[in-house]
């Protein structure tokens, strides 16, 4: 069975670097598209990006200049950072698979628990 | 503000059949792309209910379904009970600019 689990600070500070790592367990990272997706405070989701195991990554356009993802296969690990936060980016930070390799009609099939992440000074 | 829009809410007393609807455009649903529905209990990860517009993983009972017609996709739920008390909400991929991920704005489904 597939797991996600998510790990980093739970409190960031207003103009610095959210900092988030996402390890599978379960299954190997090699073949999928994983994502990271939030969710602000009583709202919907928000897709932020996805990275494929060889580092090929896409982006939510609305935040494609503050991100950046990256994955080590050896540890099984993928990681997001998100710069300049602001109380905007304040959410539960989730890590997804994407179920196949089409990423055109993936589903998400797998997901972390979600970690809450506050931008507060 | 949502790619894919849903209606914020919907209620039904237990029995009763309720659907969802997601509406999308001509670079999403409208182009052929699949359409996923999850739910999210309050608290919880959302967790896959129908992947490819009418497909449900195993475990999922056979209460929900789903269709897709054109730019429209609808989840049904037959035979509502309290445990689907929840939030709804669809996924699909966008073709513009480099493509994405994108999702209804989610419905809160009340059972009276």
């Amino acid at each position: 069975q597939v797991q996600l689990q998510e790990s980093g600070p739970g409190l960031v500070k207003p103009s610095e670097t959210l900092s988030l790592t996402c390890t599978v367990s379960g299954g190997s990272i090699s073949n999928y598209y994983w994502s990271w997706i939030r969710q602000s405070p009583g709202k919907g989701l928000e897709w932020i990006g996805y990275i494929f195991y060889t580092g090929r990554a896409n982006y939510n356009p609305s935040l494609k200049s503050r991100v950046t993802f990256s994955v080590d296969t050896s540890t099984n690990q993928f990681s997001l950072k998100l710069t300049s936060v602001t109380a905007a980016d304040t959410a539960i930070y989730y890590c997804a698979r994407g179920s196949t390799n089409n990423y055109y009609r993936a589903y998400f099939d797998y997901w972390g628990q979600g970690t809450l992440v506050t931008v507060s000074s | 503000q949502s790619v894919l829009t849903q209606p914020p809410s919907v209620s039904g007393a237990p029995g009763q059949r309720l659907t969802i609807s997601c509406t999308g455009s001509s670079s999403n649903v409208g182009a052929g792309f699949d359409v996923h529905w999850y739910q999210q209990v309050p608290g919880t990860a959302p967790k896959v209910l129908i992947y490819a517009n009418d497909n449900r993983p195993s475990g999922v009972p056979d209460r929900f379904s789903g269709s897709k017609s054109g730019a429209s996709a609808t989840l049904a739920i037959t035979g509502l009970q309290a445990e689907d008390e929840a939030d709804y909400y669809c996924q699909s991929y966008d073709n513009r600019l480099s493509g994405a991920y994108v999702f209804g704005s989610g419905t809160k489904v009340t059972v009276l």
